[in-house]
């Protein structure tokens, strides 16, 4: 298994609070992924980064930012949590992208339940 | 509108039956991912498939991807109760962003 670890695995918290979510890793890969998880929606992704102070955002990045000061760690934050931002939320990491002879296989963490009341 | 549409969202069926999901887009893709979620767990690959028209087959699943790199499937023959699960397709059209399907809900009842 991959060296994923996100932590909290559960949380609640109330409207208007901040929020981060870490993901470590282990194996040392380029690409960190943040993916919140609803219902009929699949995995919708939020940010991703590239490497070290690089990130950029997903299809869905409104309300949160991201932050990846050391290959091993991504910080997503939720500078005022609402209750449309509780979900499930999952990490991934990637070693290389799709295309060509890599099959920029995604490997995730076990999810971070957040709800906020 | 999410870019990759997966029909459909909910299968039940019985133990033995065969079944066909579908993973559509109108964008093309390089390769398209085929992902497993079990309750409480991460999605986990089972699949990529790279070029048009290929056909790729894991124990009693086939995947195979369109000619024109917009669509893929996923075809499971006898089904299993083992089978239950979330299944997800994945791509990423330009750059690095992966994108998702919406998922299909697998129920098989023994």
């Amino acid at each position: 298994d991959a060296g994923i670890t996100q932590s909290p695995r559960h949380k609640v918290t109330e409207t208007g609070t901040p929020v981060t979510l870490r993901c470590h890793q282990t194996e040392n890969h380029r690409y960190m992924y943040w993916y919140r998880q609803d219902p009929g929606h699949g995995l919708r992704l939020i940010h991703y980064s590239y490497g070290v102070k690089d990130t950029d955002k997903g299809e869905v990045s409104d309300g949160y930012s991201v932050s990846r000061s050391k290959t091993e760690d991504f910080l997503l934050t939720l500078e005022s949590a609402t209750s449309s931002q509780t979900s499930v939320y999952f990490c991934a990491i990637s070693e290389s992208l799709a295309g060509g002879s890599n099959t920029g296989e995604l490997f995730f963490g076990e999810g971070s339940r957040l709800t906020v009341l | 509108t999410q870019l990759l549409e997966q029909s459909p969202q909910f299968l039940s069926i019985q133990e033995g039956e065969n079944l066909t999901v579908y993973c559509n887009s109108s964008s093309v893709f390089s390769s398209l991912q085929w992902y497993r979620q079990e309750p409480g767990e991460g999605p986990v690959l089972l699949v990529t498939v790279v070029t048009g028209g290929e056909v790729k087959k894991l124990k009693r699943l086939t995947f195979q991807f369109g000619d024109a790199r917009k669509d893929s499937s996923l075809h499971i023959t006898a089904a299993q109760p083992g089978d239950t699960g979330l299944y997800l397709c994945a791509g990423a059209p330009t750059g690095n962003q992966f994108y998702f399907g919406t998922g299909t809900s697998l129920t098989v009842i023994p």
